[in-house]
């Protein structure tokens, strides 16, 4: 079944990094970009970026700019999204989604990110 | 930064009723435009794209309309799975905008 899954929840306090991955199944990996996005507890979606898993080219949103990063592992069909300095209100459930254009036509169950002392 | 602005916030609909929900963007888009909902504790699912083109295995009592400024999502009839919050989105600049959001909730 083509879906992508993704990592478990992880609770990280102020200034420490996360990292998340999301691992594609049934699909050329390749062939389509992996966006992020994020939804605050009781809030909207907010896009962070998107890498091209083929070119490894990325382009983040800018107030994430400097904080975050995306990577990929084609050999396991794999992008991962590492954010530094975590701060309470990056508090979120982050979500993968495979990219057309410039939408997510499939997306991840979601991971929970927990920031707190 | 395009900005997306949804009405209404929330809308309450009785089942087998329509559902108008509009969305408007400060900047044309063209039909850069895609349509989600989702369902409470779920990920996002793709309804629309290219403004009115309905993603795979999307019912066709949803339909998506409108270019430029102007989009609506109308659901014709709804049922219990649709009361959900629907959002829009803009692909035609970068970074890519989503509104706020409306829910559609039972009546």
């Amino acid at each position: 079944q083509v879906q992508l899954v993704q990592s478990g929840a992880e609770v990280k306090k102020p200034g420490a990094s996360v990292r998340i991955s999301c691992e594609a199944f049934v699909y050329t990996f390749p062939a389509y970009y992996i966006h992020w996005v994020r939804q605050a507890p009781g809030q909207g979606l907010e896009w962070v970026g998107w890498i091209n898993p083929d070119t490894g080219d990325t382009q983040y949103v800018q107030k994430f700019q400097g904080r975050v990063t995306m990577t990929t592992a084609k050999s396991i069909n794999t992008a991962y999204m590492e954010l530094r300095n975590l701060k309470s209100d990056d508090s979120a459930t982050y979500y993968c989604g495979r990219g057309v254009q410039g939408f997510g036509d499939l997306w991840g169950q979601g991971t929970l990110v927990t920031v707190s002392s | 930064e395009i900005v997306m602005t949804q009405s209404p916030a929330t809308l309450s609909v009785s089942p087998g009723e329509r559902a108008t929900l509009s969305c408007r963007a400060s900047q044309s888009l063209g039909s850069n435009l895609a349509w989600y909902q989702q369902r409470p504790g779920q990920a996002p699912r793709l309804l629309i794209y290219g403004a009115s083109t309905r993603a795979k295995r999307v019912p066709d009592r949803f339909t998506g309309s409108g270019s430029g400024t102007e989009f609506t999502l109308t659901i014709s009839s709804l049922l219990s799975e649709d009361f959900a919050v629907y959002y829009c989105q803009q692909y035609n600049d970068w970074p890519h905008t989503l509104g706020q959001g409306t829910k559609v909730d039972l009546k």
